[in-house]
């Protein structure tokens, strides 16, 4: 068990740039699971995997926002055109099944600073 | 929708005190409740959870919280604080199977815990 996997740890990019993560989960996890964290808040939910299929969007995640898991293995979150109030923690969890005692476990995320 | 409250964003201890944090949530059905610890520049770790049956759970560093339902709490103390200790800490609840909500976990605002020698 090695953990969740982010990367890159820290992205700083101009506004209006392209960014993509990759968030890698425990081995033999099926669910995946994408957070945003603002500074002084808790994270806020944007998107689960139940394998490769998205089960549930928040209205958080724009049409500039795109998330994937081709293979029900790694995921990757896509900002499109940032934008200022892109800047946040990018938190990637997993969790082994449907059951909702199931803990998630987290990533060290990726911090992304627009300029 | 669930929903979750920590009462202070801010609790000062020293070393050797108690340590009690708050938090209050709002669910319509049996809740998942879980308490997460985050260290600067880090993710979240999963620090105790409760799910169903003994209603005072135990969890790592010494840390246990209890699940009150007729007060709709599930506090987080230590007995003893130790400097390590210093972090910020997230009440989570998690959506009940069958609703909308089920899977994703609702977070509280945090509550920064400082430690004094």
């Amino acid at each position: 068990d090695t953990g969740v996997s982010q990367n890159p740890r820290h992205k700083i990019t101009k506004r209006g740039q392209n960014v993509t993560f990759r968030c890698d989960p425990i081995s033999e996890h099926n669910r995946l699971y994408w957070y945003r964290q603002t500074l002084g808040q808790g994270p806020e939910f944007l998107t689960y995997f139940q394998n490769e299929a998205q089960l549930e969007k928040s209205r958080l995640l724009s049409d500039r926002f795109s998330a994937e898991r081709p293979k029900g293995s790694f995921s990757t979150l896509e900002i499109q055109r940032t934008e200022q109030g892109d800047s946040a923690m990018y938190l990637c969890a997993s969790s082994p099944g449907q059951g909702g005692n199931q803990p998630q476990h987290f990533g060290d995320g990726t911090r992304l600073s627009i300029l | 929708a669930q929903s979750v409250t920590q009462l202070g964003s801010h609790v000062s201890v020293s070393e050797g005190a108690l340590v009690l944090l708050r938090c209050n949530y709002s669910s319509s059905v049996p809740p998942y409740l879980f308490w997460y610890v985050q260290y600067p520049n880090q993710g979240l770790q999963l620090l105790l959870k409760y799910t169903t049956g003994a209603t005072l759970v135990k969890g790592i560093n010494g840390f246990e919280a209890e699940f009150k339902k007729s007060e709709t709490s599930f506090h987080l103390t230590k007995p003893s604080a130790h400097m390590s200790d210093a972090a910020e800490y997230f009440c989570a609840v998690r959506g009940s199977a069958g609703g909308t909500s089920y899977g994703k976990l609702t977070f509280g605002q945090g509550t920064i815990l400082t430690v004094h020698p």
